[in-house]
C-alpha cells in the first residue's frame, strides 16, 4: 500500500494512438511529479506540479501533455508516441514544505509498437 | 548540471555480510540526499533522507552518511538478508522538488 496509485499498470499502444496515464495520491500531499525510467538510464524528472500549478517542465516533447485538475490527481496524456518512449512512467507526490521525501507509485509500463 | 554516480552497478553478497553502497555527486549545493529502494516491477520506496546540514541518518539496519564537501554519500547495510535484494537508488535534491537520480546499484543477497 503505497498511498500513490497509478493506472493502468501496463499499456501497449501504437504510435498513432491517444491514451492517458492516471495517478492518484491519498496522502494529502500538495506536490506531484511524473518521472520516466528507461532501461539502463537514471530516472528522469518530466513534470512537477505544486498546488495544481506546473512548476517544472524538463524539456519534455509536446507529445506528452500533463494535467493536474486537483492536488490529488495527475494525468499524463499521450499522443503520437515514438518507440523510444517505451519505459516505466512513475508518479510521485510529496508535501512541499521542504525536506520531505517523495512517495512513488508502482508505475505504468508503457510499450510503443 | 548535477550528475549522480553510483558504484558498483551490481553487487552480490552472501547472507549476513555488512555492505556499503556508494553515491557521488558533482554539485555540492544540495538541498538533501535521499536513498530509495526499488523492487522489480515496482515503484520506489524511500529509505532515508539526509538534510544538507546533517552528516548521517539511521533506520534499523541501514545507515546513510553524507559528506557534502567531497560530494559523497554511503549507504551501509548491516547483516544483509535475502529480502534486502533490490536496486538501491541515490537521489540528490537541488531544490525542494528537483531530484537527480543515479543509475542505481543492483544488490543480490544470497541465502
Amino acid at each position: 500500500e503505497t498511498g500513490v496509485t497509478q493506472t493502468p499498470r501496463h499499456l501497449v499502444m501504437g504510435m498513432t494512438n491517444k491514451k492517458s496515464l492516471k495517478c492518484e495520491q491519498h496522502l494529502g500531499h500538495n506536490a506531484m511529479y511524473w518521472y520516466k525510467q528507461s532501461a539502463k538510464k537514471p530516472l528522469e524528472l518530466m513534470f512537477v506540479y505544486n498546488f495544481k500549478e506546473q512548476t517544472e517542465n524538463n524539456s519534455v516533447p509536446s507529445r506528452f501533455s500533463p494535467e493536474c485538475p486537483n492536488s490529488s490527481h495527475l494525468f499524463l496524456h499521450l499522443h503520437t508516441l515514438q518507440p523510444e518512449d517505451s519505459a516505466l512512467y512513475l508518479c510521485a507526490s510529496s508535501q512541499d514544505r521542504g525536506n520531505q521525501p517523495q512517495h512513488f507509485g508502482d508505475g505504468t509500463r508503457l510499450s510503443i509498437l | 548540471k548535477q550528475e549522480v554516480t553510483q558504484i558498483p552497478a551490481a553487487l552480490s553478497v552472501p547472507e549476513g555480510e555488512n555492505l556499503v553502497l556508494n553515491c557521488s555527486f558533482t554539485d555540492s549545493a544540495i538541498y538533501n540526499l535521499q536513498w530509495f529502494r526499488q523492487d522489480p516491477g515496482k515503484g520506489l520506496t524511500s529509505l532515508l533522507l539526509i538534510q544538507s546540514s546533517q552528516r548521517e541518518q539511521t533506520s534499523g539496519r541501514l545507515n546513510a552518511s553524507l559528506d557534502k564537501s567531497s560530494g559523497r554519500s554511503t549507504l551501509y547495510i548491516a547483516a544483509s538478508q535475502p529480502g534486502d535484494s533490490a536496486t538501491y537508488l541515490c537521489a540528490v535534491a537541488g531544490s525542494a522538488r528537483q531530484l537527480t537520480f543515479g543509475s542505481g546499484t543492483q544488490l543480490t543477497v544470497l541465502p
